[in-house]
């Protein structure tokens, strides 16, 4: 069935880098948009990122555009979050999504927790 | 900068109906929105109900049904179950590759 896998969360410093990976099983990442979806904590869900089926075509919340990117290795089945100029608004659980079609999200990560401290 | 908004909360009675709703602060929500609707359960990723407006998800009962209503997407929940007591989340497309969600509309059943 499928899965989607994230890791690579944890706890850094303003201003600094983290990369998350997403293990896509049960599909063929190469055939699917993927999208990231953040939710800090006591908040709601916040659109993040999306790449394209084409694995070019990438989009970017106005939040996170210039600091954030989208890619894949469709060789791997693996999505990343390449995140730089971390700020504490960053901190959040990030889930990784399938795209559903019709420009909807049908399976979700349990997500990795992303902490921007001092 | 685009804005999705939900009412914070709400209740509903065991078998009651209840219809949540998702708006745009300027201008009106229309089908090209495509907007979809998730279910989310503390601790448990979003479950997919609605998605194209009015499109249930696989396995999603038909109590759970979506439409347009005046200038904004709604969900309605019809014969409202003690389990239903969850998060609501809507997301419209807004163009060029940009999703937005509204804020969630948290559900009480009592």
């Amino acid at each position: 069935q499928v899965q989607l896998v994230e890791s690579g969360g944890g706890v850094v410093q303003p201003g600094e880098s983290l990369r998350l990976s997403c293990a896509a099983s049960g599909f063929t990442l190469s055939s699917y948009g993927i999208h990231w979806v953040r939710q800090a904590p006591g908040k709601g869900l916040e659109w993040v990122a999306f790449i394209h089926i084409d694995g070019t075509s990438k989009s970017h919340a106005d939040s996170v555009k210039g600091r954030f990117t989208i890619s894949r290795d469709s060789s791997k089945s693996t999505l990343f979050l390449q995140m730089t100029s971390l700020r504490a608004e960053d901190t959040a659980v990030y889930h990784c999504v399938k795209d559903g079609g019709y420009y909807s999200f049908d399976y979700w990560g349990q997500g990795t927790l992303v902490t921007v401290s001092s | 900068q685009t804005v999705v908004t939900q009412e914070p909360s709400f209740s509903v009675s065991p078998g009651g109906t209840v219809t949540l709703t998702c708006g745009l602060t300027s201008g009106s929500v229309s089908t090209n929105h495509y907007p979809s609707w998730y279910q989310q359960t503390p601790g448990q990723a979003p479950r997919t109900l609605i998605y194209s407006t009015n499109t249930r998800s696989s396995g999603v009962p038909d109590r759970f049904s979506g439409s347009i209503l005046g200038n904004k997407a709604a969900l309605t929940i019809t014969g409202a179950q003690a389990d239903d007591e969850s998060d609501y989340c809507c997301v419209l497309y807004v163009g060029s590759g940009i999703w937005v969600f509204g804020g969630g509309t948290k559900l009480t059943v009592l």
